[in-house]
């Protein structure tokens, strides 16, 4: 069982660039949520989906972009990077909203 | 508001010792609270989880949480620590919405000595 995969799981970018991450899930789940994780900081929401077609922002959403035009896809975007989206991105999914998390193994991004 | 505090954020134990890991929510209601661990270079992976329908909650690989009300605790135990159990391990609250949020604190580190 594949569960939640991230593409890619490592990624250098310089300043200004452009990059999507993707996610997708194997598990028709409804709920999809992409975070990121900093050290000393646990992890922050930065946008979610509640089912195909839609989205919304999460806690820290500045500078991201998000799609989800398939139910098994979530993709994040980010249209000129920055240092400080230097991060663990990680992206998961749930049944419901009372059904746990399954989470990625995150994609390793740092921004020169 | 919910939250929740992880009171120890570094842990320290001998291999085959008893682990403790306390957690503590503030909530008007009873909460959904899981229990997730990280091993590094990894996702996070669902330990255990309280929804009300008991109090012990007993999850994977030895684990199990007590929800107790009177002390707004969720701590994890495990009898005998293995090596292997050395990892980030979060106690997280699921937000009151319809949008399955869950909300992250910085978490335990457990070292098996």
């Amino acid at each position: 069982n594949a569960g939640v995969t991230q593409t890619p799981k490592f990624r250098v970018l310089k300043t200004g660039q452009s990059m999507t991450l993707l996610c997708a899930q194997d598990m028709n789940h409804e709920y999809m949520y992409w975070y990121r994780q900093d050290p000393g900081m646990g992890l922050r929401l930065i946008h979610y989906s509640v089912g195909e077609g839609t989205t919304a922002k999460g806690e820290v959403p500045d500078g991201y972009n998000v799609s989800r035009l398939k139910k098994q896809n979530f993709l994040l975007g980010l249209e000129s990077a920055a240092p400080s989206q230097t991060s663990v991105y990680f992206c998961a999914s749930s049944s419901g909203r009372n059904q746990p998390q399954h989470f990625g193994d995150g994609t390793r991004l740092s921004i020169l | 508001a919910q939250s929740v505090t992880q009171l120890d954020s570094h842990v320290s134990v001998s291999e085959g010792t008893p682990v403790l890991l306390r957690c503590n929510y503030s909530s008007s209601y009873s909460p959904s609270l899981f229990w997730y661990v990280q091993h590094p270079n990894k996702g996070l992976q669902l330990l255990l989880k309280y929804t009300s329908a008991a109090t012990l909650v007993k999850g994977i690989n030895g684990f199990e949480a007590e929800f107790k009300k009177s002390e707004t605790s969720f701590h994890l135990t495990k009898p005998s620590a293995h090596m292997s159990d050395a990892a980030e391990y979060f106690c997280v609250p699921r937000a009151p919405s319809n949008t399955g949020k869950l909300i992250f604190g910085q978490g335990t580190t457990l070292q098996v000595k």
